[in-house]
């Protein structure tokens, strides 16, 4: 089983800063990887998905790069809404297993 | 819209049983294989099980393998969790899901809480 290792576990930042979350593979999963949002009380929410391409709807300031064991989700310019916690999933070869995820708090 | 309706969760005791049903709207339900992950605060989330449209191609975690079991109706566009000797550790909100191109998740539905505790 691969495992998925994100960090930090959480950051405090200010609405428009710029943001980068972290996620490590423990083996490589090419570019087989997802980035979700979760806000409280809601079901996660696809962001990206083959490592770089933004699901539908997703706005601009999130992209995402990597590929084998190490990947980043960028925020350009925190807004509001974005404060939740964000997951990486990969899915290269079962079992698909997901990070613990990094809590993005407001300063 | 898609829309996907979970129903079945619940209180059960240590050893029971519980099945989970998932009605699905909005889109073409046959053309895409659909899962089920749970939650907890302590183990995060968890893939359990994924389902091929046709039904043939069929994955569970090891931590479910030969207690659950997932199927579809595609004539219903229904998807369902039989869980069977459920243990503490299954207790968790359990999340029906749309897989898309990639195999990752590209719909969510509300979860449902599943309870295991005499």
């Amino acid at each position: 089983e691969k495992v998925m290792t994100q960090s930090p576990a959480s950051l405090s930042v200010s609405p428009g800063e710029r943001v980068t979350l972290s996620c490590r593979a423990s083996q490589s999963v090419a570019s087989n990887l997802a980035w979700y949002q979760q806000k409280p009380g809601q079901a996660p929410r696809l962001l990206i998905y083959d490592a770089s391409t933004r699901a539908t709807g997703v706005p601009p300031r999130f992209s995402g790069i990597g590929s084998g064991t190490e990947f980043t989700l960028t925020i350009s310019s925190l807004q509001s809404e974005d404060f939740a916690v964000y997951y990486c999933q990969h899915y290269n070869y079962w079992p698909y297993t997901f990070g613990q995820g990094t809590r993005l708090e407001i300063k | 819209q898609v829309q996907l309706v979970v129903s079945g969760g619940g209180l059960v005791k240590p050893g029971g049983s519980l099945r989970l049903s998932c009605a699905a709207s909005g889109f073409t339900f046959i053309d895409y294989y659909m899962s089920w992950i749970r939650q907890t605060p302590g183990k995060g989330l968890e893939w359990v099980s994924y389902i091929s449209n046709t039904g043939i191609t069929i994955n569970y975690a090891d931590s479910v393998k030969g207690r659950f079991t997932i199927s579809r109706d595609n004539a219903k566009n229904s998807l369902f969790l039989q869980m069977n000797s459920l243990r503490a550790g299954d207790t968790a909100i359990y999340y029906c899901a749309r897989v898309g191109s990639a195999y990752s998740v590209d719909f969510w539905g509300q979860g449902t809480l599943v309870t295991v505790s005499s």
